[in-house]
């Protein structure tokens, strides 16, 4: 059974750091992952999408990365701005069954200003 | 492109009491996701439909949630009776295809007192 990890739960940073977020999973058959941002009383917006073939996408100041032999994606996030402080989710879509995605609980990030 | 839209955005109701959100689809996208979304906790998938047509309902509670996607465009998830823990946030989402990438909907908070 697929189960998503994500370290830390919380994170708080000043302004302006450069932040690593992590994302594990326990098996690596995996068509995709997707990592999300959620804002408080908000629906989940998608930030990046990697394909299992993949390695890495960029997008701005993120970066996400994927290793499916060890189970693992980081989303990086250069310099820091309190406008990113949110939850930030990650979702695995498992190459069997019904492919639906399988969410970790998230980490909640606070950039201070 | 309009997005995933939903209604209503919040509900309050006491146990026992029925209630029904809403959810159209990104016009074109085939696959349509209702999920759960408990505090601090990621969303857990209840029902997938692939045009009108149920594709995983394995983590609904079938003894008071039902939904149904008619003519494979709008949807319903209705609760009947209510439970205290049945407090959540009901997303939808939808995807071109069921391995695509999801966009989700605001989400609609439900309380039950």
């Amino acid at each position: 059974k697929q189960e998503v990890t994500q370290i830390p739960a919380a994170l708080s940073v000043p302004e302006g750091e450069n932040l690593v977020l992590n994302c594990s999973f326990t098996d690596s058959a995996i068509y995709n992952l997707q990592w999300f941002r959620q804002d408080p009383g908000k629906g989940l917006t998608s930030l990046l999408l990697i394909q299992s073939s993949q390695r890495e996408q960029t997008s701005g100041r993120l970066n996400a990365s994927l290793d499916k032999s060890s189970g693992r994606s980081t989303l990086y996030i250069a310099a820091s701005q309190p406008g990113d402080s949110a939850t930030y989710l990650c979702a695995v879509r498992p190459t069997s069954g019904t492919y639906k995605y399988i969410f970790g609980t998230g980490t909640r990030l606070k950039v201070l200003a | 492109e309009a997005g995933v839209a939903q209604s209503p955005r919040y509900k309050i109701i006491e146990k026992r009491q029925s209630v029904a959100f809403w959810c159209n689809p990104i016009s074109g996208h085939a696959t349509l996701y209702w999920y759960q979304q408990i505090l601090g906790q990621g969303p857990k998938l209840l029902i997938q439909f692939q045009n009108n047509g149920v594709v995983d309902d394995s983590q609904l509670p079938k003894d008071r949630f039902s939904a149904e996607r008619l003519k494979g465009v709008d949807s319903t998830l209705k609760i009947q009776p209510a439970k205290l823990e049945d407090s959540a946030v009901y997303l939808c989402a939808s995807s071109l295809r069921r391995i695509y990438e999801q966009y989700f909907g605001p989400g609609t908070r439900l309380t039950v007192t």
